[in-house]
């Protein structure tokens, strides 16, 4: 079974650029999540998608960032303008039911 | 909303020794606790979970306990082995109205050869 798969790996901007991620999550897994992970913490979700529609993104700042489902597939994260903070790795992950998660491999962005 | 502690935040044992790791959880409607394994630079892997119907469950070398009257549960490894140095997380799930998995900080393990 393939697992999450996430693009790029690795993101070097500046400040007050725009920034996207993308994620393919396991074939059939309806349920997709997208964190935030900042170094020494544990992730943090930012939005929880059930298909193509949002279940929860409560702790989305959404001034600047944004995320969207279209097909209840693939899905894209994006900042607009980032910020220093932003620095973290950002993991996609996937469920079949809203329990049990897999993660991709994250992709580690460098804000400067 | 959950807020999940865990501690130790670092760990580090001999080789052989056993290592536990603690998390509490505030949400008694949290019903699903898994146990997340995440190497430098790689993905979290689940390495365990438990569901709040059951109080003990094993896995070889690592086994999870827990306790729905004091809202907390543990990770044990047994016999650790250097591959098992790794961060590792608690999270809990609820399955009330808030439908999320709540991340503890995560605890580094080292073990020593």
């Amino acid at each position: 079974e393939a697992g999450v798969a996430q693009s790029p790996r690795y993101k070097i901007i500046e400040k007050r650029q725009s920034v996207a991620f993308w994620c393919n999550p396991i074939s059939g897994h309806a349920t997709l999540y997208w964190y935030q992970q900042i170094l020494g913490q544990g992730p943090k979700l930012l939005i929880q998608f059930q298909n193509n529609g949002v279940v929860d993104d409560s702790q989305l700042p959404k001034d600047r960032f944004s995320a969207e489902r279209l097909k209840g597939v693939d899905s894209t994260l994006k900042i607009q303008p980032a910020k220093l903070e932003d620095s973290a790795v950002y993991l996609c992950a996937s469920s079949p039911t809203s329990e049990t998660q897999y993660f991709g491999p994250g992709t580690r962005l460098l804000v400067l | 909303g959950e807020n999940v502690e865990q501690h130790p935040s670092t760990l580090s044992v001999q080789e052989g020794d056993s290592a536990v790791i603690k998390c509490t959880y505030s949400d008694s409607a949290s019903n699903y606790f898994p146990w997340y394994k995440q190497e430098l630079g790689k993905r979290p892997q689940l390495i365990i979970d438990i569901r709040s119907n059951v109080g003990e469950k094993k896995d070889q070398r690592i086994a999870v306990t827990l306790n729905k009257t004091a809202k907390h549960f543990s990770l044990h490894i047994t016999e650790t082995q250097p591959e098992d140095s790794a961060v590792y997380f608690c999270a809990a799930y609820s399955g009330g109205s808030n439908y999320k998995l709540t991340f503890g900080k995560g605890t580094l393990l080292t073990v020593n050869p």
